[in-house]
């Protein structure tokens, strides 16, 4: 069975400040994807990256980073230098090859950046 | 370029009665899933539709059910609606069955059962 981890509730910081979402997941599978994706107050989830379980390399964008460790099922998110408008529930979500199209969520990080 | 698209947005409907709801996916997606999110939780996964059949249900009852049609859209029904099927239902569609392709989602569809 698949599981998704998010243990932080909420987090509030105020701008400019460095913020990291924390994700946990389990899979028995060895092959398996892992995603984050933002839902603002309009409710749509954006996909914000996908990385395979094959490619441990951490990934920037912009102010976003990723850092996957496979030693301890994480992919952590981080932003920095956050702004307001970076205020939103972020989810991370996990997809088995074994089950495509199946993607099981976290409850999600509800992050508030305060000017 | 058209993203997914869902339709209604807000719907609200009382105990017992019976819902549809309607999905277009993103251009040049095959596949279309279903999913449910209460609110303060993450989405669950209900079902999947490839080829116009369901390929993957999630622990739903049978309550749910769907269809897709040739041009890729789909629906979601839920019959004989519980007070607890008030949520945010989401579509999200994928160019591929294939393990591991990336879901974009529509806007949801907000159901209230009073």
């Amino acid at each position: 069975a698949q599981k998704v981890t998010q243990a932080q509730t909420e987090i509030s910081v105020v701008e400019k400040e460095d913020v990291t979402l924390d994700c946990v997941y389990e899979t028995r599978d060895t092959t398996y994807y892992l995603f984050w994706y933002k839902q603002p107050p309009s409710g749509e989830l954006v996909f914000l990256i996908r990385r395979n379980s094959f490619d441990e390399q951490n990934e920037i964008s912009g102010r976003y980073s990723w850092n996957f460790q496979k030693s301890t099922s994480s992919f952590n998110f981080t932003i920095t230098a956050s702004q307001v408008v970076d205020s939103a529930v972020y989810f991370c979500a996990l997809s088995e090859a074994d089950n495509a199209g199946k993607s099981t969520f976290g409850d999600g990080t509800t992050l508030t950046v305060k000017p | 370029d058209a993203g997914v698209t869902q339709s209604p947005t807000h719907l609200i409907k009382t105990r017992g009665q019976q819902v549809t709801l309607r999905c277009s996916p993103k251009s040049g997606h095959d596949t279309v899933s279903w999913y449910q999110q209460a609110l303060g939780q993450g989405p669950q996964f209900i079902f999947q539709y490839y080829e116009e059949e369901e390929r993957q249900r999630g622990n739903f009852p049978d309550r749910f059910s769907g269809h897709q049609f040739p041009n890729y859209s789909s629906e979601l029904n839920v019959n004989a609606l519980l007070l607890g099927d008030s949520a945010l239902y989401l579509c999200a569609s994928s160019p591929t069955l294939a393990g591991g392709e990336t879901q974009y989602f529509g806007p949801g569809t907000r159901l209230l059962v009073l």
